[in-house]
């Protein structure tokens, strides 16, 4: 079941550079998306999240964008940081079809930011 | 800030051993979520739980699974016979509400080990 892929297993960048990481999904009922953090040791914390029927959403240093043709999403971080070194899941949920709130989760990305 | 808690963070079990997993959702969500992430592996799905019954599940959660909540506090996950592809991490999640777009709080996890 590969409905949700993040490709990229780790991201390397440097510290004040952007940090890009991508999400493809495959099942067009998808209509709510979330990016999580986690660290070790720690559960996945909420980071950001968009709705299909924007292709953006800002907060602070992090903003995701949303192409539905593409079915493609993308997490942007600028400046990264180095507290910002995590493994990061996108998720998506079918909201207009299922009231269970249930989240399928890509592989994860592991970014590391150098200071 | 209320967190979700989960007991105990690691357990090691023998095939075939009914074990029980503990979860303590903040105190005014109204559902909850088992997880579970095998090594290496994505986080998957297993069952949604509101107002004291299954809101959905997944094929992971086969009859091996079952969910309560035994009190007003607890939310329990217990494996009744365990199998050596049973070890990974659970994850305890609630919200306030059955939508994605309602913020899923998650636990620290239990590192369930099958020997």
């Amino acid at each position: 079941d590969q409905q949700v892929k993040q490709n990229s297993p780790s991201l390397s960048v440097q510290e004040g550079r952007i940090s890009i990481l991508n999400c493809d999904y495959t099942n067009s009922m998808f209509d709510y998306f979330l990016w999580y953090k986690k660290y070790p040791a720690e559960g996945p914390t909420f980071l950001i999240s968009i709705s299909s029927i924007k292709d953006k959403n800002e907060d602070g240093r992090f903003t995701v964008f949303l192409n539905k043709s593409a079915k493609h999403l993308s997490l942007h971080i600028v400046p990264s940081q180095p507290g910002d070194s995590a493994v990061y899941f996108c998720a998506a949920s079918a909201v207009g079809s299922s009231n269970t709130g249930k989240l399928i989760f890509g592989q994860g990305t592991t970014l590391q930011v150098k200071p | 800030e209320p967190e979700v808690t989960q007991t105990p963070s690691h357990q090691v079990t023998q095939m075939g051993q009914e074990v029980i997993l503990r979860c303590v959702p903040i105190s005014n969500h109204l559902y909850f979520y088992w997880y579970r992430q095998i090594l290496g592996q994505k986080v998957e799905f297993l069952v949604s739980f509101y107002n004291n019954e299954i809101s959905e599940k997944s094929e992971i959660f086969d009859d091996q699974f079952s969910v309560e909540r035994p009190d007003g506090s607890n939310f329990t996950l217990k494996i009744r016979s365990t199998k050596l592809e049973d070890s990974a991490m659970y994850f305890c999640a609630s919200s306030e509400m059955g939508l994605a777009t309602y913020e899923q709080y998650f636990g620290p996890g239990t590192r369930l080990t099958v020997t």
